[in-house]
């Protein structure tokens, strides 16, 4: 099984302020990593697919960026705001079409 | 409306009884996975397909069939279940996979299933 790790777990924000998070996989066999968010009681909804080292991808105020060669990509949510309290996963899809997810990382926007 | 609906959503079952959860979409899409989410494990795929009659293994198998012999649903079956197969499941579904493209993944709304 693939090691797929986010970080950190969880963090809180202060609305207004803006944040950043980490997902990392393995830099072998890479062929796209996804983006989702998550909601409490609700179904992940996709944010972002990147296939390219250097990708930036970038949906309202939430962005993110790719580095395949070490294996790592960065979700920044700009001027945080209650809604955007979520969990965000990432997956890494190699060539053979498998999807592995990493753990999360649970974003809580204090008003 | 696109969509992709699971029933049930909720499930009470006693150890080594035959279940199916049926997975369904609307948006003519090749690609369909099973998930499991558990605390502190995360998704994690359990079964995928890549078209009709294509089906290959996820990470965590074991204990699940599938089937795809229509190209809108992928039934998951559980022969005999266990109580280690209580967990909440997802299905979901992309345009394809493959060739020079990923597709994002659209998630039906999840199933909760409780093995006693």
């Amino acid at each position: 099984i693939l090691n797929v790790e986010q970080s950190p777990q969880s963090l809180h924000v202060q609305e207004g302020d803006s944040t950043n998070f980490t997902c990392s996989f393995p830099s072998s066999n890479f062929y796209a990593l996804h983006w989702y968010r998550w909601e409490t009681a609700k179904s992940p909804e996709a944010l972002f697919v990147m296939t390219l080292n250097g990708d930036e991808k970038k949906k309202g105020r939430i962005s993110a960026t790719l580095n395949t060669k070490e294996g790592y990509s960065y979700l920044y949510i700009k001027g945080s705001q209650p809604e955007d309290s979520a969990t965000y996963l990432c997956a890494f899809r190699t060539a053979g079409n498998k999807l592995t997810f990493g753990g999360g990382t649970r974003v809580l926007v204090k008003p | 409306e696109a969509q992709v609906t699971q029933n049930p959503r909720y499930l009470i079952t006693v150890t080594g009884k035959k279940l199916t959860v049926t997975c369904s979409q609307n948006m003519n899409h090749e690609y369909m996975s099973w998930y499991r989410q558990d605390p502190g494990l995360g998704l994690r795929q359990i079964y995928y397909s890549m078209n009709v009659e294509v089906t290959d293994k996820g990470d965590v198998p074991e204990g699940y069939k599938v089937s795809r012999k229509e190209k809108r649903n992928f039934p998951l079956i559980l022969e005999s279940p266990s109580p280690n197969q209580t967990s909440l499941y997802f299905c979901a579904s992309s345009l394809r996979a493959g060739g020079l493209k990923s597709y994002e993944q659209y998630f039906g709304p999840g199933t909760r299933l409780t093995v006693t």
